[in-house]
């Protein structure tokens, strides 16, 4: 089975300051990796998603992420953070083959100080 | 234009009730989600269903019983509502079944029981 894990629950960050929220899956192949965000009161939106090939992908709003097999992580970066940033963050895993839907972790809630 | 939408938006009932929760999609998408999402922020698929038939049912609760009346609508009616049922319930589409197809993502039912 796969599973996410997202292991900060917050994260307080500088607004123009670098940001990376980690995540790392567990999947027997291959996976589809995906990024969600999720603004209060909103419903999901994606950032981005690693399908196979280039493993840095880039996303909406200035967001990348990069594959590392080696360490089976899909971690989120942004160069300059902006307040409208602040926002719930999910990593999610789909499989590769099949009719799979995703699992997603629980969560990081960056949030954006002056 | 709302890509997908949920009706209500917030739901307050009391234990025992019965109630429904709409969704509709107007992407043209074939596949449709019901998701619930806890407390603690964590997000859980309960449904999937694909050209109107049931294709996931993640061991829900009989109480839970999903409808699609066509490919644009799928609804959800909980019976004998309970307090664990408190939650924020999103609806999603997707173009087809799997995870290489992106879900879009409606802007939550807040349900709360008392």
């Amino acid at each position: 089975a796969q599973s996410v894990t997202q292991p900060d629950i917050h994260i307080t960050v500088s607004e123009g300051a670098s940001l990376e929220l980690r995540c790392n899956y567990s999947y027997g192949a291959t996976p589809y990796l995906f990024w969600y965000v999720q603004s209060p009161g909103q419903g999901l939106q994606l950032l981005l998603k690693y399908f196979s090939g280039d493993t840095l992908v880039q996303g909406i709003k200035g967001f990348e992420a990069e594959f590392k097999r080696s360490q089976s992580s899909f971690n989120l970066r942004k160069p300059s953070v902006h307040w409208s940033d602040a926002a719930e963050y999910f990593c999610a895993v789909g499989a590769s083959s099949g009719y799979s839907t995703l699992t997603f972790g629980k969560g990081t809630m960056l949030l954006v100080s002056p | 234009d709302t890509a997908v939408s949920q009706t209500p938006k917030y739901l307050v009932t009391q234990m025992g009730n019965d109630k429904s929760i709409k969704c509709e999609q107007n992407l043209g998408h074939d596949t449709m989600y019901w998701y619930k999402q806890d407390s603690k922020k964590f997000l859980k698929i309960m449904f999937s269903y694909n050209n109107k038939e049931l294709i996931i049912n993640e061991t829900v609760p009989n109480r839970f019983s999903p409808k699609s009346p066509d490919k644009a609508h799928l609804n959800l009616h909980i019976n004998s509502l309970e307090l664990g049922d408190s939650a924020v319930y999103f609806c999603a589409s997707s173009r087809g079944q799997g995870a290489s197809y992106e879900q879009y993502f409606g802007p939550g039912t807040r349900l709360t029981v008392t």
